[in-house]
């Protein structure tokens, strides 16, 4: 079956360092791949999505991920995070099972970033 | 205006209770999707309906069922309660489901269950 696998589950920062946060999955076919953000106490947004063409996509916010297809990846990152950057980072996949049918929309656990000011 | 809402934002019951959680979008979307988030934060789609088919069904017992009485709404039910139901569930939708695979999903804020 196909998973999405975030490794980092907590990640704790001071403004203005580097962020990268890793995304993984294990499909061979065709996939589009997103990263949704939840700020403390709202719902989750979109953050930005990668569906095919230059496989650096950049997002709101400042953030940007990198597709890199033979390495299965799409890793997040921004050159200088902020306070305002608290929240819980989720890396989905949506791709179409092997026996067929509809898209299974798949999430990674998520990674809980704290900045600290 | 919240353009997908779900009613309760909190929900604390005994084992056995039957419950349900209703969304609403007003996004104008043909899908919608409930999703179960547990302790781990694992994020878990459980159902998916397109205009008020079911589309996804993804091994929940059948102690849920979801029901969409219009495309703009889709509720989940809940009978039997069991404390491993104990999670945050979230509604969500998107555009059309004829291109799913690049349709971005728009998320409520959350029902979190507790069973006690």
């Amino acid at each position: 079956a196909q998973s999405v696998s975030q490794h980092n589950h907590h990640v704790i920062l001071s403004e203005a360092a580097s962020l990268e946060l890793g995304c993984n999955y294990s499909y061979g076919g065709t996939v589009n791949l997103f990263w949704y953000v939840q700020y403390p106490g709202q719902h989750l947004q979109l953050l930005l999505k990668y569906f095919s063409g230059d496989p650096l996509v950049k997002g709101i916010k400042g953030f940007e991920a990198e597709f890199i297809k033979s390495k299965f990846s799409f890793n997040l990152r921004k050159p200088s995070v902020q306070w305002s950057d608290t929240a819980e980072y989720f890396c989905a996949v949506t791709l179409q099972p092997a026996s067929g049918g509809s898209y299974i929309p798949t999430f990674g656990r998520g990674t809980s970033l704290i900045v600290h000011p | 205006d919240t353009a997908v809402s779900q009613t309760p934002k909190y929900l604390v019951t005994q084992m056995g209770n039957d419950k349900s959680i209703k969304c609403e979008q007003n996004l104008g979307h043909d899908t919608m999707y409930w999703y179960k988030q547990d302790s781990k934060k694992f994020l878990k789609i459980m159902f998916s309906y397109n205009n008020k088919e079911l589309i996804i069904n993804e091994t929940v017992p059948n102690r849920f069922s979801p029901k969409s009485p219009d495309k703009a709404h889709l509720n989940l039910h809940i009978n039997s309660l069991e404390l491993g139901d104990s999670a945050v569930y979230f509604c969500a939708s998107s555009q059309s489901a004829a291109h799913l695979t690049k349709n971005i999903q728009y998320f409520g804020a959350g029902t979190r269950l507790s069973v006690l």
